[in-house]
C-alpha cells in the first residue's frame, strides 16, 4: 500500500538552513505537499509540487523532487524560531484523501 | 475568505459515552474529509464526502463511528460508544473537486477519552 516516511526530529540554529526529507512509495502520486502544524493547531499548507516538476521555490522555501528515488525534500532558508513546528509530507491530489508521513519535528535554537 | 471551522475545540468524555463533532467547510468546496490524528502520527482518513455523497469510508470503524453531510455543506462526525483508543485530534478538511485543488484544514477537535 501507499507509505510516506520522514525522519522524526531535526534541530538547527536560527539563521541556518533546514532540510526536511521524505520518501514515498506511490509512483502514481500526482502532487506532493508540505504542511506545517504548530502546537494545538490544524495543518497549514506550506507548498506543493506537481509530480512532473523537479523543483519549486517559494520565498524561503525550496522543494526538491527526485521521482526516480521517490524522494522529496523541503529546504527552509534562514530558519527562524517561528519555524519551529511539525512538518508533514503528504502525497495525493486534491480530490482524494492524502497519505501523510508521521511528521518531522523541527526545533530552532536561538 | 473564511477557513474551515470546527467545534468544539476540545472534548473530554468517559469511555462508552457518545460525542459529536461539527465541521463547516470553506464556502464552495464540494469535497469534505474527516481525518483522525493520533498523537505522534500523521492524519489518517476516516471518511470523504463529495457534496452529500460518501466517496470513501473504507477506514471508518462503522460499528461506532458515523458521519453525515446532509445538505452538502456542514458535516457531523459521531462516535458512539467511545473507546480509550479514540483519543485523538479529529481534523476536518475541504477542497474543490479538481486534482490541482489543495486541501485546507480546520483547527481540529482534540478528544480525550478517560
Amino acid at each position: 500500500g501507499e507509505d510516506v516516511e520522514q525522519s522524526l526530529f531535526l534541530s538547527v540554529r536560527e539563521g541556518d538552513s533546514s532540510v526536511i526529507n521524505c520518501t514515498y512509495t506511490d509512483s502514481s502520486s500526482t502532487y506532493l505537499y508540505w504542511y506545517k502544524q504548530e502546537p494545538g493547531a490544524g495543518l497549514q499548507l506550506l507548498t506543493y509540487i506537481f509530480s512532473n516538476m523537479d523543483m519549486k521555490q517559494d520565498q524561503r522555501l525550496t522543494v526538491l523532487l527526485n521521482k526516480k528515488d521517490k524522494h522529496l525534500s523541503l529546504r527552509i532558508a534562514d530558519t527562524q524560531t517561528g519555524d519551529s513546528a511539525i512538518y508533514f509530507c503528504a502525497e495525493g491530489e486534491g480530490r482524494r484523501a492524502l497519505t501523510f508521513g508521521s511528521g518531522t519535528r523541527l526545533q530552532v535554537q536561538p | 475568505e473564511a477557513g474551515v471551522a470546527q467545534s468544539p475545540r476540545y472534548k473530554i468524555i468517559e469511555k462508552r459515552q457518545s460525542v459529536a463533532f461539527w465541521c463547516n467547510p470553506i464556502s464552495g468546496h464540494a469535497t469534505l474529509y474527516w481525518y483522525q490524528q493520533i498523537l505522534g502520527q500523521g492524519p489518517k482518513l476516516l471518511i470523504q464526502f463529495q457534496n452529500n455523497g460518501v466517496v470513501d469510508d473504507s477506514q471508518l470503524p462503522k460499528d461506532r463511528f458515523s458521519a453525515e453531510r446532509l445538505k452538502g455543506v456542514d458535516s457531523t462526525l459521531k462516535i458512539q460508544p467511545a473507546k480509550l483508543e479514540d483519543s485523538a485530534v479529529y481534523l476536518c478538511a475541504s477542497s474543490g473537486t479538481e486534482a490541482a485543488d489543495t486541501q485546507y484544514f480546520g483547527p481540529g477537535t482534540r478528544l480525550t477519552v478517560l
